[in-house]
């Protein structure tokens, strides 16, 4: 199976911008899906697959991958921002399971 | 709009079985797409259970596996998780959601229901 690896926390002046990370060696051959988690709250979808937002995610959320290396961009954050946020990814041996990471808690200055 | 709602018991004792079931509206299982289950320990991630296609195909986490059983019933459009031998290592909030397939096969999960707590003690 794969491992996903996220930075537990990262710090962002509000209206600045903030890259999130998440390594594994599975984002050789698969795009990371993001998560945004509010405290009590489900996850929500915020990207998934070369670069999409679902609807109403906000366009100052963006994706981009590199190499074992998947990044969440927010450009401009927002108080409403913070949260913590999880990568996602299907596992790269071929059997179809699922890893999570292990989550970043995003706090806007 | 796809809403999806867990169900089951919030209290179950060591040893014995974890049941819950997610009832899907505004979608049929039927017409596609995989469903999964996902929990989250207290203060802590994310982690994948397992997830079922409508033909009944499952894939289980490996490190769960030996303990996990996900079925669907498309009659009632919803689909049940089972978990055996429950310790308090299990205690988390169960999530269901619906997952999708992107660009180069990538998976993600779209909609999610609102989580429900199952704790493990006696």
């Amino acid at each position: 199976s794969s491992e996903l690896t996220q930075d537990p926390a990262v710090s962002v002046a509000l209206g600045q911008t903030v890259r999130i990370t998440c390594q594994g060696d599975s984002l050789r051959s698969y795009y990371a899906s993001w998560y945004q988690q509010k405290p009590g709250q489900a996850p929500v979808l915020v990207i998934y697959g070369k670069n999409n937002r679902p609807s109403g995610i906000p366009d100052r959320f963006s994706g981009s991958s590199s190499g074992n290396t998947a990044s969440l961009t927010i450009t401009g954050a927002q108080a409403e921002d913070e949260a913590d946020y999880y990568c996602n990814s299907r596992d790269s041996s071929g059997n179809r399971h699922v890893v999570f990471g292990g989550g970043t808690k995003l706090t806007v200055l | 709009q796809v809403q999806l709602q867990e169900s089951g018991p919030g209290l179950v004792k060591p040893s014995e079985t974890l049941s819950l079931t997610c009832a899907v509206s505004g979608y049929s299982i039927s017409s596609g797409y995989y469903w999964g289950w996902i929990r989250q320990p207290p203060g802590k991630g994310l982690e994948w259970i397992g997830s079922i296609y409508h033909s009944g195909s499952t894939y289980y986490n490996p490190s769960l596996k030996s303990r996990v059983t996900i079925s669907v019933d498309t009659s009632k459009n919803q689909f049940s998780l089972k978990l055996s031998s429950v310790t308090a290592a299990d205690t988390a909030v169960y999530y269901c959601a619906r997952r999708g397939i992107a660009a180069a096969g990538s998976y993600y999960f779209d909609y999610w229901g609102q989580g429900t707590l199952v704790t493990v003690s006696s």
